[in-house]
């Protein structure tokens, strides 16, 4: 059972680059999100999507990309990156089914911008 | 709008009791979260409540009341291991992502 797995686990950048945090789950799962946790703020959503070819933002998507062409994949890009963007990010899937249906969490890529 | 209040840090005894609180105001309500986290880990699912009342799983059990926006986590038996963060989270009608508190970092003494 692997699960929501992220890559990579950790990444060190250079300010400018692009950076893209893969997230695959083998759960079939319709939705899939991605959130960043930092001090002070908790889990702030970045983009969602409800199925493959649909995206949707959240609280916090400037600066970021996403797309979802396959169930199982939902990439995270930042086109430019910043030192704001130092991070953790966390991938999570979901098949919305009820009300009562918790999201699942990958186990996060720690990002530094430098 | 919607906006989800934990207390930032809290301290207990190992093998005694605590609560943790959670107040929402929020744009609807269609279930409230509770999960887990350990220093550098993924959040992990603990608990659901949809409807007024206590749900008991083990030593962890939440409360809801939705007509105070209320919710408690109540943890019996501390134990070393369950120092780690406790994150609430809000659920707004229909297929609506989670939003979640800040967290209550939670440290358990001997």
């Amino acid at each position: 059972d692997a699960g929501i797995t992220q890559s990579p686990r950790y990444k060190i950048t250079e300010t400018g680059r692009q950076v893209t945090l893969m997230c695959h789950q083998t759960w079939s799962h319709s939705y899939m999100f991605w959130y960043r946790q930092d001090l002070g703020h908790g889990l702030r959503l970045i983009y969602y999507s409800a199925a493959a070819d649909i995206t949707d933002k959240g609280e916090v998507p400037d600066g970021y990309v996403v797309s979802r062409s396959k169930t199982e994949n939902f990439p995270l890009t930042l086109e430019s990156a910043t030192r704001s963007q130092t991070s953790v990010y966390f991938c999570a899937s979901s098949d919305y089914t009820g009300s009562g249906n918790t999201i699942y969490f990958g186990e996060g890529s720690w990002l530094t911008v430098v | 709008g919607q906006n989800i209040d934990q207390p930032t840090e809290m301290t207990a005894t190992e093998g005694a009791i605590v609560q943790i609180n959670c107040t929402y105001q929020t744009s609807g309500f269609n279930g409230l979260f509770w999960y887990q986290q350990h220093a550098g880990e993924a959040p992990t699912f603990l608990s659901y409540n949809v409807l007024d009342g206590l749900e008991e799983k083990g030593r962890f059990s939440s409360f809801l009341s939705r007509s105070k926006g209320y919710s408690y986590l109540l943890l019996k038996e501390l134990q070393m291991k369950d120092s780690a963060s406790y994150l609430c989270a809000v659920r707004s009608p229909g297929n609506t992502p989670l939003v979640f508190g800040k967290g209550t970092r939670l440290s358990v003494i001997a």
